[in-house]
């Protein structure tokens, strides 16, 4: 089966650090990936990791354990802005199907004053 | 340049209707991939279509189906409408290869009544 879970919500205060985490048991795996949501947007692209350790880009970084089905989100210098739907997802296929990505139900990040 | 593209925004259907829903990938973007995302929840993989061929399909009914246009455009279809497929529906482009992130588009809201 295809499973991959995030906390439901969080809420943080502007200027701090916030992990969210993902665990995922998928089939195949060839590629996590972030994506931010504000509502009534489409997704945006965050971040991509295939190899095990941290990719970091500006603000955000990501890390990722194969062995451990294990992934999370760091956010760090919190703005307003960042109060957004997180979502983690998976591709378990490799090249040929590219466009099918597993997502999980997503993180509603509030970022308080 | 310009995005993923998607018409209509937002429609209103009744039960047993029809519906047709259009994107227009990111130009040079042979991949294009169906999603619906329930409210609160992640996307889910509907089909995925690449140099007009499906490469992919969820779980989803015979009701859906789609295809993909010399151009690289492509429709998706519903019949027989149901009031629990009242969705956000997102298309996304991307290229074969690399990372091949998903750019998505700002998706048509579909109500069914």
């Amino acid at each position: 089966g295809q499973n991959i879970d995030q906390p439901t919500e969080m809420t943080a205060t502007e200027g701090a650090i916030v992990q969210i985490n993902c665990t995922y048991q998928t089939s195949g795996f060839n590629g996590l990936f972030w994506y931010q949501q504000h509502a009534g947007e489409a997704p945006t692209f965050l971040s991509y990791n295939v190899l095990d350790g941290l990719e970091e880009k500006g603000r955000f970084s990501s890390f990722l354990s194969r062995s451990k089905g294990y992934s999370y989100l760091l956010l760090k210098e919190l703005q307003m802005k960042d109060s957004a739907s997180y979502l983690c997802a998976v591709r378990p296929d490799g090249s040929g199907n590219t466009g099918k990505l597993i997502f999980g139900q997503g993180t509603t990040l509030q970022v308080k004053p | 340049d310009a995005g993923v593209t998607q018409s209509p925004t937002h429609l209103i259907k009744t039960r047993g209707q029809h519906v047709t829903l259009r994107c227009s990938p990111i130009s040079g973007h042979k991949s294009v991939s169906w999603y619906q995302q329930v409210l609160g929840q992640g996307p889910q993989f509907i089909f995925q279509y690449y140099e007009k061929e499906e490469r992919g399909r969820g779980n989803f009914p015979d009701r859906f189906s789609a295809r993909q246009f010399p151009n690289y455009s492509s429709e998706l279809n519903v019949n027989a409408l149901l009031l629990g497929d009242s969705a956000l529906y997102l298309c996304a482009s991307s290229e074969m290869g690399g990372a091949g992130e998903l750019f998505f588009g700002e998706g048509s809201r579909l109500t069914v009544l």
